[in-house]
């Protein structure tokens, strides 16, 4: 267990739909990072929160979306799904910038 | 912009032999480089980090020296095992405030017994 927690582990949804990626970082690491995982374009950076703020934005699609919570949860929205969307969608937390990052163990996204 | 490139894979070995995947990057300023590792099934998990030049990083029998004079910190592991067989990725985070990560593509390792 890496300590950051990651729900649910697989969805499969239908396109034109919404869904909602939940990540609890590891105790006391106050930045999410999002990242996505697909076949064709490797691992992407999607969006970074630190302590509930944005701190930085990647390749995210506008129909994408995410916020960090006081507690520090974080959620990735997804909405007019795309059979492209289909991918695996891994979550990192961190102490601090550049120190390296702790992996969730990702939500396996299949939009049919 | 900064980018990592890795060897393509797969890398097929047998077991007990020498392992190398080559990795550059191209970046600004001073950047953090990782080796990740993730096996079938999960995320990844970091395998060895090193924050500035001619740092060696090791874990696990792996090693990786960050050589700035030639943009490469290429993962080396002197007998491999049947259990190392993963995906490796390369990764650079930056001197910037942002923390973010920039990843390589991937190199699959199989190793057989």
């Amino acid at each position: 267990d890496s300590g950051v927690t990651q729900t649910p582990k697989h969805l499969i949804t239908a396109t034109g739909q919404r869904v909602t990626l939940r990540c609890s970082p590891r105790s006391g690491d106050l930045s999410v990072y999002w990242y996505q995982q697909s076949l064709d374009q490797g691992l992407q950076f999607l969006i970074q929160y630190y302590n509930g703020e944005e701190r930085a934005k990647g390749n995210i699609l506008e129909r994408f979306s995410a916020q960090q919570f006081p507690d520090l949860h974080s959620e990735l929205n997804l909405s007019s799904l795309e059979l492209g969307d289909s991918a695996l969608y891994f979550c990192a937390s961190s102490a601090e910038t550049g120190a390296g990052y702790t992996f969730g163990s990702g939500t396996r996204l299949t939009v049919v | 912009g900064d980018s990592v490139t890795q060897m393509e894979g797969p890398v097929t070995l047998s077991e007990e032999a020498f392992l190398t995947i080559n990795c550059t990057y191209t970046a600004t300023g001073y950047p953090s480089l990782f080796w990740y590792v993730q096996y079938p099934g999960e995320g990844l998990q970091l395998l060895l980090k090193a924050t500035k030049a001619d740092d060696k990083g090791s874990n696990k029998g792996f090693e990786a020296t960050y050589r700035k004079e030639t943009t490469s910190f290429h993962l080396e592991k002197g007998s491999v095992q049947v259990s190392d067989s993963a995906v490796y990725f390369c990764a650079l985070s930056t001197s910037s405030n942002t923390g973010k990560l920039i990843f390589g593509q991937g190199t699959t390792l199989q190793v057989k017994p």
